[in-house]
């Protein structure tokens, strides 16, 4: 069936550093994607979206890229800090509405300091 | 920004009984409400969606008659994890899309998640 998976299950980076965090789906006909961050314990947190007839989003510290080509999404953090620290979903929403997303597997994300 | 309240965060109770957990949009009205569940080290996994007004929609594979979903106002969703045992101890999350006010329509909101020790 349809999927929506991650290329790293973990990823371990310096404090200051770039951070990217890969994502492959498999529904083309997807419209709309999702990042979440998710602290232990805790909910995940909307981070950033994009829509399919983009292939860029920026926001403070983060920039999505989509590439439909090849189905890839990818998270992008600029200097990242110690409060990254978290696991990161990816999210695909097939028709951008009132619909149920699909999940990623994850990725775990270890600041160094 | 949009809150979603779960309630309780974390609970502890005897194998066979009952528990009920609530989702609460605060500032928002949610017509739909999701809920997971999450096993350690893993992804989230869509158990039901909750339409306020009408019967929840299952996925495959969960027990609708085990996990009882009532979402009676625009506000308020809540999961009843009837005659609990062991194997259902989980992390339980629940998520609303704002339909009205400020909050962008085409997101999720996740409350804080719910943490059930079946005994």
């Amino acid at each position: 069936g349809e999927s929506v998976g991650l290329h790293l299950p973990t990823l371990s980076v310096q404090e200051g550093d770039n951070s990217i965090i890969n994502c492959a789906y498999s529904n083309s006909a997807s419209d709309y994607f999702i990042w979440y961050k998710q602290e232990s314990g805790k909910g995940p947190q909307f981070i950033i979206d994009i829509r399919s007839n983009m292939d860029k989003r920026q926001g403070q510290r983060v920039t999505v890229l989509l590439n439909k080509t090849v189905k890839h999404l990818s998270l992008q953090i600029a200097a990242t800090q110690p409060g990254d620290s978290a696991v990161y979903f990816c999210a695909e929403n097939p028709s951008g509405g009132y619909q149920k997303v699909t999940f990623g597997t994850g990725t775990k994300l270890q600041v160094i300091p | 920004g949009a809150v979603v309240s779960q309630h309780p965060s974390w609970v502890i109770c005897k194998s066979g009984t009952s528990v009920k957990i609530e989702c609460r949009s605060l500032d928002f009205q949610a017509t739909t409400m999701f809920w997971y569940r999450q096993f350690p080290k893993q992804s989230l996994m869509l158990m039901a969606t909750s339409n306020e007004g009408s019967k929840a929609t299952y996925e495959q594979g969960v027990e609708k008659d085990k996990f009882l979903i009532n979402h009676a106002s625009l506000t308020l969703s809540t999961l009843t994890v009837t005659s609990a045992h062991p194997e259902d101890s989980s992390f339980y999350i629940c998520s609303a899309h704002g339909t009205s006010g400020s909050v962008a329509k085409n997101i999720q909101y996740f409350g804080a998640g719910t943490r059930l020790s079946v005994l």
